[in-house]
């Protein structure tokens, strides 16, 4: 079946190091959207991806869609101590009046100040 | 707008025993799907439901079922726990169900700890 990689698994920077975090498949992903899991929390989403080559950004979070649409990745500059949290990429497989989330793994950040 | 609203945030059973969660979706959202989370790891699918009827389902055992009700608000049955049936219940709710620009907004989840 459909499946999305994610790597790193764990990521620990300096404050005011920059992280990427990236998310991988081996078939064309339709429509990847970003989430982030506060420790203790649930997924909030962040934004959605549907176009090749599509970049978003939101303040210091940069986010990409590959030209093949098989992969994505969320960059952040200059990490603050409330970026900790995982970072969950999720491919949504939809079609035939259905439509639910395929998760990567996540990436975990830490942020030490 | 009150977001997703999940019930009860935490709850214990033994194995066994039967669970029913609850969640209420966005108002204007008709889709309602479930996840479960394990510890360390992302959300699995494991129904959806759209205007009162199941569009979806994951890799799941008949244990797990799920109905909707008219006022779109759901709810998740499990039966005869297991202990790894131990995990983070997420409910996520979208306007649609189906279509490629669908954005899936989860509420706050339930935590079940099966003894």
């Amino acid at each position: 079946g459909q499946q999305v990689m994610q790597i790193p698994q764990y990521q620990h920077v300096q404050e005011g190091e920059d992280f990427t975090t990236y998310c991988n498949s081996s078939t064309t992903l339709s429509n990847i959207q970003w989430y982030k899991q506060r420790p203790g929390g649930h997924p909030v989403f962040l934004i959605q991806l549907v176009k090749s080559g599509e970049v978003k950004k939101q303040k210091r979070l940069t986010f990409q869609f590959g030209e093949a649409k098989k992969n994505s990745s969320l960059h952040i500059t200059a990490t603050q101590t409330t970026d900790v949290g995982t970072y969950f990429c999720a491919d949504l497989n939809y079609g035939g009046s259905q439509g639910n989330l395929i998760f990567g793994k996540g990436t975990k950040l830490s942020v030490k100040p | 707008d009150a977001g997703v609203t999940q019930s009860p945030t935490h709850l214990i059973k033994t194995r066994g025993q039967h669970v029913t969660l609850r969640c209420s979706p966005i108002s204007g959202h008709k889709s309602v799907s479930w996840y479960q989370q394990v510890l360390g790891q992302g959300p699995q699918f494991i129904f959806q439901y759209y205007e009162k009827e199941e569009r979806g389902r994951g890799n799941f055992p008949d244990r797990f079922s799920a109905r909707q009700f008219p006022n779109y608000s759901s709810e998740l049955n499990v039966n005869a726990l297991l202990l790894g049936d131990s995990a983070l219940y997420l409910c996520a709710s979208s306007q649609l169900a189906g279509e490629y620009t669908d954005t899936q907004y989860f509420g706050p989840g339930t935590r079940l700890t099966v003894l």
